[in-house]
């Protein structure tokens, strides 16, 4: 079946420090990987996606690169802000299968 | 922007009774999903259901569990009788049906709080 595995938080930063969050799946067949977000307080919004290998998604700042030969999808930021505090996700789909697995979710907090 | 609403945002309730909660997906999505997230764990998969029916479900989603799309646009997750251990984040996602990308619209959540 299919999993995903985060690294365990929290972690706490200061702003404008660099942030990474491994990730690392299995999967059957050719999964699709994704980052989500959720604020406090809120629901889980999609951070950022990669569909193939070697494909980088990147959005408000984060990057994370579909490694197909590591089988990970890290999230990297390189100068975080106290509004990046959040808990992100890790999670992937394979064709046929939409249904999303996720990671145990990596609490980020960036303090001022 | 086209969002995915949850109501109730809390639900109270008392072990053994039914609870409802809603969704409303975004308008021309044809895929939805339940998802739970029960607190300090991940989150995890529930049901997906498309085309009036279901078409896969976790190992979560016993007998006690239904789902309905009852007039073309609510999409309700039903629990019969409730139990501790349904305490839990409950959020709704939708997929429009050919997106290249699988990507899901999640809701903001209901918390329900089984007492």
């Amino acid at each position: 079946g299919n999993s995903v595995t985060q690294m365990e938080g929290p972690v706490t930063l200061s702003e404008e420090a660099f942030l990474t969050i491994n990730c690392t799946y299995t999967a059957t067949g050719y999964p699709s990987l994704f980052w989500y977000v959720q604020y406090p307080g809120e629901g889980l919004q999609l951070l950022l996606k990669a569909t193939k290998a070697d494909d980088k998604g990147s959005n408000k700042g984060f990057e994370a690169t579909y490694r197909k030969e590591t089988t990970s999808f890290h999230l990297e930021k390189g100068s975080v802000q106290v509004s990046d505090s959040a808990v992100y996700f890790c999670a992937l789909t394979t064709p046929g299968d939409y249904k999303l697995s996720f990671g145990a979710g990596t609490t980020v907090t960036v303090r001022a | 922007e086209p969002e995915v609403t949850q109501t109730p945002s809390h639900q109270v309730t008392q072990m053994g009774q039914e609870v409802i909660l809603r969704c409303v997906p975004i308008s021309n999505h044809l895929y939805f999903y339940w998802y739970r997230q029960i607190l300090g764990q991940k989150v995890e998969f529930l049901v997906s259901f498309y085309n009036n029916e279901i078409s896969e479900k976790s190992e979560i989603f016993d007998d006690q569990f239904s789902v309905e799309r009852p007039d073309g646009s609510n999409f309700t997750l039903k629990i019969r009788s409730t139990k501790l251990e349904d305490s839990a984040m409950y959020f709704c996602a939708s997929r429009e049906a050919r997106s290249s990308y699988n990507e899901q619209f999640f809701g903001p959540g209901t918390r329900l709080t089984v007492l």
